[in-house]
């Protein structure tokens, strides 16, 4: 079954414990991206990647790290969280080449819910 | 900087009657336009996208608009039924870049 999984799904941490986020695709996807939702703020985009060692940043990118070391996997870093990182993350991946960089269906995880106290 | 507004956060319809949302995107070099729903606990997914190319585009219950003059683009759900009930973004992308910009997102209840 083609899906993108994330983990953990449910975390809570304390200020300044560094986390990972993991994510993997079994759709041999070149571009893979995070995003976070808030509420009333949509979905905003933290890092994306279109290959492996190729990342750049979004809309939100302070506080966090990313790196894409292989096609499948693409985790999100947080070095020292904040309460303000507290939010819905989630990964997708698209089939989308750097000849149509901007269409294609973005397939999404089920999310991870992060609270940082 | 580039930005989607999406209209009514909040809609609440009878089963049976039909559903409007609608954006406006910032972004003129926009030019592909999804649209995701997403349901309690879950991740979005596409449910119908419309390139820049194109005015309208049906797929049974749901159609999308697009008028790239006013640069806004809606979507119509007829119809409805409980299972229309979820959050549903807009989200809007230029060619340019690898960046899709979403909508605050509309949650749509369908009462029976």
């Amino acid at each position: 079954e083609a899906q993108v999984t994330q983990n953990p799904r449910y975390l809570i941490t304390v200020t300044g414990k560094k986390l990972t986020v993991t994510c993997s695709q079994n759709m041999n996807h070149e571009y893979m991206s995070w995003y976070r939702q808030d509420p009333g703020l949509g979905l905003r985009q933290i890092y994306y990647s279109m290959n492996v060692e190729v990342t750049d940043k979004g809309d939100v990118p302070e506080g966090y790290k990313v790196s894409r070391k292989e096609k499948r996997n693409f985790p999100l870093i947080l070095e020292s969280p904040s309460p303000n990182q507290t939010s819905l993350y989630f990964c997708a991946s698209s089939s989308r080449t750097s000849g149509s960089v901007n269409t294609g269906e973005l397939f999404f995880g089920e999310g991870s819910r992060l609270t940082v106290l | 900087g580039e930005n989607v507004e999406q209209h009514p956060s909040t809609l609440s319809v009878q089963e049976g009657d039909s559903a409007v949302i609608k954006c406006t995107y910032s972004d003129s070099a926009s030019n592909y336009f999804p649209w995701y729903k997403q349901e309690l606990g879950k991740g979005p997914q596409l449910i119908i996208d419309i390139r820049s190319n194109v005015g309208e585009k049906k797929d049974q219950r749901i159609a999308v608009t697009l008028n790239k003059t006013a640069k806004h683009f809606s979507l119509h759900i007829t119809e409805t039924q409980p299972e229309d009930s979820a959050v549903y973004f807009c989200a809007a992308s230029n060619p340019k870049g690898f960046k899709t910009i979403f909508g605050a997102g509309t949650r749509l209840f369908v009462k029976a």
